[in-house]
């Protein structure tokens, strides 16, 4: 049990398009989702934490109008990045609460976006 | 602000050897800890967990021990083997409902 998907797992655009990434948690409820940001050898750094029905919570130095996250169900919650730039390249992981509010976090297999 | 560290950023042991990971937490209020292996490529999967109202738990091979007047934390992978090799994340969920992860350690079981 736990699993979450994530979609894409790899894509490739161009510079100035946008690119949106789902995170579903396939058998239970996620009232809390997270959107985390990992550059090669390093730790995650959280980009913003996503609750369902309203509106996300930032981390200082995200720019919420540049990645921008919906929540609309207790089991989809999107990232979408908007007019992309090759800086942008990043492996973005997700994840979600576990059930019942236990605290584990349970992640996504991340989503690798290369702009060009 | 919130902080965990975490050392050290690489080991290397024989295979066989046991493999002890560090990690050390500012928040007083934190009152979860999880674990996680990430392999090269891949999510982070949680391995062991441990709440502030235990000093210790035991899986198999794997071991954590939590301090908490000390706000420090250990993995402890006994017996390694190769497989083991991979990147571990500590982590402390914060009484702001934030879960911090340290920088990760780069672990090497040498056959």
């Amino acid at each position: 049990g736990a699993v979450v998907s994530q979609h894409p797992s790899r894509v490739i655009c161009k510079s100035g398009t946008s690119v949106k990434i789902e995170c579903r948690s396939l058998d239970f409820q996620a009232t809390t989702m997270f959107w985390y940001r990992q550059f090669p050898k390093q730790s995650l750094m959280l980009m913003a934490t996503s609750n369902e029905g309203s509106k996300a919570t930032y981390e200082q130095g995200v720019e919420k109008d540049k990645f921008l996250i919906n929540h609309a169900s207790l089991t989809l919650s999107t990232l979408t990045v908007t007019s992309a730039h090759p800086e942008d390249s990043s492996f973005y992981i997700c994840s979600a609460e576990g059930r019942g509010g236990t605290d584990t976090q349970y992640f996504g297999p991340g989503t690798r976006l290369t702009v060009l | 602000g919130e902080n965990v560290e975490q050392h050290p950023s690489t080991l290397s042991v024989q295979e066989g050897d046991s493999a002890v990971i560090k990690c050390t937490y500012s928040d007083s209020a934190s009152n979860y800890f999880p674990w996680y292996k990430q392999e090269l490529g891949k999510r982070p999967q949680l391995i062991i967990d441990i709440r502030s109202n235990v000093g210790e738990k035991k899986d198999q091979r794997i071991a954590v021990t939590l301090n908490k007047t000390a706000k420090h934390f250990s993995l402890h992978i006994t017996e390694t083997q190769p497989e083991d090799s991979a990147v571990y994340f500590c982590a402390a969920k914060t009484g702001g409902f934030k879960t911090i992860f340290g920088a990760g350690t780069r672990l090497f079981v040498k056959a």
